[in-house]
């Protein structure tokens, strides 16, 4: 069970906007940043969004990210087939001096 | 270009112990916090442990706490994770991540812990 919570799937058809949701608790989003992380299928995560809503150089901004209270969202528009992948939210626990994760959600592009 | 290069995994039974290595180029690594983050096959992300620029503040996972040691050496750039009474559930791929968040991440190495 993580600490941050994540559906396990969402999907979408090209072109179509997808939100990925993130939930956690005032030890964690509700007091810290939060991070994004997309992982293609064999290879290594890479950063998306660092810091709720800032793009790393590189990101196209049709990724966007949000924070409110304890919740988190990752937006995807104008989705492609390149898009799918596995998402992941993280921020730092205050609570457990430790970084978490949210179990991840594996985004199907129809 | 940055790079994040892993190596030390293997095959290694259970109690046993291994140490892996991460060597970083193209990266300011001396001012870099560096982190190492494992994944289970077929499972998702988990944070191991992460360790400050100068190696005084280290911290980890519950679930290594006193049996997994994360150092660093700047004068190498490199950075390490001493894993010692390895259990089946440390079986992982193991990542290292480098930056305040895991900025860049290497591609890992294979952690199996098996008789």
């Amino acid at each position: 069970q993580s600490v941050l919570t994540q559906p396990p799937s969402a999907s979408g058809t090209p072109g179509q906007t997808v939100t990925i949701s993130c939930s956690g608790s005032s030890s964690n989003i509700g007091n810290n940043y939060v991070y994004w992380y997309q992982q293609l299928p064999g290879t290594a995560p890479k950063l998306l969004i660092y810091r709720n809503n800032q793009r790393p150089s590189g990101v196209p901004d049709r990724f966007s990210g949000s924070k409110s209270g304890t919740s988190a969202s990752l937006a995807i528009s104008g989705l492609r087939s390149e898009d799918e992948a596995d998402y992941y939210c993280a921020g730092w626990d205050d609570s457990l001096s430790a970084w978490v994760f949210g179990g991840g959600t594996e985004l199907t592009v129809l | 270009e940055v790079q994040l290069v892993e190596s030390g995994g293997g095959l290694v039974q259970p109690g046993g112990s291994l140490r892996l290595s991460c060597a970083a180029s193209g990266l300011s690594f001396s001012t870099s916090w560096m982190s190492w983050v494992r994944q289970a096959p077929g499972k998702g992300l988990e944070w191991v442990a992460n360790i400050n620029q100068d190696g005084s503040e280290k911290y980890y996972v519950d679930s290594v706490k006193g049996r997994f040691t994360i150092s660093r050496d700047n004068a190498k750039n490199s950075l390490y994770l001493q894993m010692n009474s390895l259990r089946d559930e440390d079986t992982a791929f193991y990542y290292c991540a480098g930056g305040d968040a895991f900025d860049i991440w290497g591609q890992g190495t294979m952690v199996t812990v098996s008789s």
